[in-house]
């Protein structure tokens, strides 16, 4: 099915284990974004890339390492699991026409590490 | 440092009267807002977008307004219905828009009832 897809939907995971999210999207989206979502602090951007094999660091990167070696994949790797990155993790894509730029997210990941 | 605040308590409106949403930034000159709906357990969904030089912008029931003077947006749901309760997060959009990139309120809770 087209659209922006994520696995796992939900991840228990323990202090110090690496974990990987994955997103994968159909639009061939150039632009492709990683968030995470805590109570009070909105949507913070982690990390986002605007082609294959270009990224860059958003808001919040520290602890989270990515990688696009194709454009329709974007996986998120939390190298080292802390308890503060137990959140809510939203992957999006968007186009690079200027015109419109909305953002489309998926369904997300709930990450929570003990 | 950049801001951007939307009303932090739920919206508590009757079925058929205008919800109003409001968001306000500082230290910032964004070249566009975007406006999202969030539902729970969901990823954000675009509503509109209004860009720096437009005054307002309507879709269907739903119209924002856009006052770079002020560094504020309305976001107006008129004849409301209880389907229209959800979260409602303002996006500001980078000067240019050269790299897509948004930095998102924490959203307002927006509740209907019947």
């Amino acid at each position: 099915d087209a659209g922006i897809t994520q696995s796992p939907r939900y991840k228990i995971t323990e202090t110090g284990r690496q974990v990987t999210l994955m997103c994968h999207q159909t639009w061939s989206h150039s632009y492709m974004f990683w968030y995470r979502q805590d109570l009070g602090h909105g949507l913070r951007l982690i990390y986002y890339s605007a082609a294959a094999d270009i990224t860059d660091k958003g808001e919040v990167p520290d602890g989270y390492v990515v990688s696009r070696s194709k454009t329709e994949n974007f996986p998120l790797t939390l190298e080292s699991a802390t308890r503060s990155q137990t959140s809510v993790y939203f992957c999006a894509s968007s186009e690079v026409d200027r015109g419109r730029n909305e953002q489309y997210f998926g369904p997300g990941t709930r990450l929570t590490v003990t | 440092s950049q801001k951007i605040e939307q009303n932090s308590e739920a919206l508590n409106i009757q079925e058929g009267k205008t919800a109003t949403l409001t968001c306000n930034y500082t230290n910032y000159s964004p070249a566009y807002l975007q406006w999202y709906r969030q539902d729970p357990g969901r990823g954000p969904v675009f509503l509109l977008l209004i860009r720096e030089n437009e005054k307002e912008k309507r879709k269907e029931r739903l119209k924002v307004t856009f006052d770079t003077t002020l560094k504020q947006s309305l976001f107006h749901i008129t004849a409301s219905q209880p389907a229209d309760s959800a979260t409602y997060l303002c996006a500001l959009g980078q000067p240019g828009g050269a790299t897509n990139k948004l930095i998102f309120g924490t959203g307002t809770l927006l509740a209907v009832q019947p």
